[in-house]
């Protein structure tokens, strides 16, 4: 059965790092996509970051709200996605879920239990 | 970016009967190419990951009961529930996958009487 494990979230303070980190199982990591949808407390879902295979230069993309300041990556060889978040801001608490898309179908079929990130000082 | 608007934004219902909610999109999410709506339903339980129920607008996912019916094209979709069940509970998200970046709507909250 395919899993997604979150890890690595916590309570840092504005404009602190925090890199979380996503263990994938029970499929071929390596020619899924992969993505991080986010949920502040009460509110609705809004993605966060893509990252493609390696057939596709690993083409990143992100939500305006953090672009210049997360960086998602990946590691084929240990079925890992991870999101690196900088100059972390109090409106970027939230759960944080790492999804993946089903093959030829882009809906988000699998997604994590979340890792939950407290931005406050 | 593609805005999704859901109606209504809650609704209570009694075990039994049948509850529809809408999802519209800025733009149509039908592709030409191969006739699909780049359109998913999902489900998110209190305190749980949000769980796909449908794709490409009207496609069960696998174990997902037949009491889910989704349907529409184009710009206007709408989730049905024939018949509520109390594990149903719940809020509804409606996704566009057809760009990027995908976005949601801001969700349906179901409430059982």
């Amino acid at each position: 059965a395919v899993q997604l494990v979150e890890s690595g979230g916590g309570l840092v303070q504005p404009k602190e790092s925090l890199k979380i980190s996503c263990a994938a199982s029970g499929f071929t990591f390596s020619n899924a996509a992969m993505y991080w949808v986010r949920q502040a407390p009460g509110k609705g879902l809004e993605w966060v970051a893509r990252i493609r295979t390696k057939p596709n230069n690993y083409a990143t993309y992100y939500a305006d709200s953090v672009k210049g300041r997360f960086t998602i990556s990946r590691d084929d060889s240990k079925s890992m996605v991870y999101l690196q978040m900088d100059n972390l801001k109090t409106e970027d608490t939230a759960m944080y879920y790492c999804t993946a898309p089903e093959v030829r179908n882009p809906a988000f079929a699998y997604w994590g239990q979340g890792t939950l990130v407290t931005v406050s000082s | 970016d593609i805005v999704m608007t859901q109606t209504p934004s809650s609704q209570a219902v009694s075990a039994g009967e049948k509850v529809t909610m809408s999802c519209k999109s800025s733009q149509s999410l039908l592709y030409s190419e191969n006739k699909k709506n780049y359109l998913a339903w999902y489900q998110q339980k209190p305190g749980q990951s949000p769980k796909l129920l449908i794709s490409w607008a009207s496609t069960r996912e696998s174990g997902v009961p037949d009491r889910f019916i989704g349907s529409g094209s184009g710009t206007d979709f709408t989730l049905t529930i024939s018949s509520v069940q109390a594990e149903d509970l719940a809020v509804y998200y409606c996704e566009q996958y057809y760009d990027t970046p995908p976005t949601f709507g801001s969700g349906t909250k179901l409430e059982i009487k």
